[in-house]
């Protein structure tokens, strides 16, 4: 079965600075996407950014980028020039493409990103 | 309505009875799901629906239903809750079932059962 794990329940960053927040995942599955979502304390999951596996480089969104090593099954999420609005939990996922087969979405337990001012 | 919208925002209930948590999406979309998120476990899928009228069973499904009966409403029902379902409900959308489309997410409803 597939595992997604968030190893860092809990981060704290300088804002200014840069972050990496790791996830590592468990499948047998040559494809497949990963997605980094954050939550606010508003609670409303919000996507950061999204990976294909069968692609080899890594996704950028602005501040945000990721270091998809397929071979280690690693997803990490870098975060450059944290801003205050960037505390949130972050979460990773991982889906399987759904033709023919169940829908699977696993979600890591999450790590908590505390920006220090 | 812009988005998707959940009701109610949090709800106390007594254990064995019946409770239904709505949702609805104003994006058209064909794909929703209904999510829990419970603390040190991340979100977990209850249950989806690629198109109305279809519904699929998620990661976690004992002990709740769903329904499509249109594009926009998604409702979730307990029909007999425990105190184990007490935890932050999360419905969600997306275009289709394609596995890197973005799922847009609702605010949430925070039930307690008693």
């Amino acid at each position: 079965a597939q595992t997604v794990t968030q190893s860092q329940p809990e981060m704290s960053v300088q804002e200014a600075e840069t972050v990496t927040l790791s996830c590592t995942y468990d499948t047998s599955e040559s494809d497949y996407y990963l997605f980094w979502y954050k939550q606010p304390p508003s609670r409303q999951m919000i996507l950061v950014i999204r990976q294909e596996a069968y692609k080899q480089q890594n996704a950028t969104e602005n501040r945000f980028s990721v270091n998809f090593q397929k071979a280690a099954k690693s997803f990490s999420l870098k975060i450059s020039d944290s801003q205050l609005g960037d505390a949130a939990m972050y979460f990773c996922a991982y889906r399987t493409p759904p033709e023919g087969r169940d829908d699977k979405i696993i979600f890591g337990k999450g790590t908590r990103l505390h920006i220090l001012p | 309505i812009a988005g998707i919208t959940q009701a109610p925002t949090s709800q106390i209930l007594a254990a064995g009875r019946r409770m239904t948590l709505r949702c609805t999406q104003d994006m058209r979309h064909n794909a929703m799901y209904w999510y829990r998120q419970d603390l040190g476990l991340g979100l977990r899928l209850i249950h989806y629906s690629n198109t109305a009228g279809t519904t699929g069973k998620g990661e976690v499904p004992d002990g709740y239903s769903v329904s499509r009966a249109n594009t926009d409403d998604f409702p979730l029902t307990l029909a007999s809750a425990v105190p184990s379902q007490t935890s932050v409900y999360f419905c969600a959308s997306s275009v289709d079932r394609s596995s890197y489309n973005e799922q847009f997410f609702g605010p949430g409803t925070r039930l307690t059962v008693l």
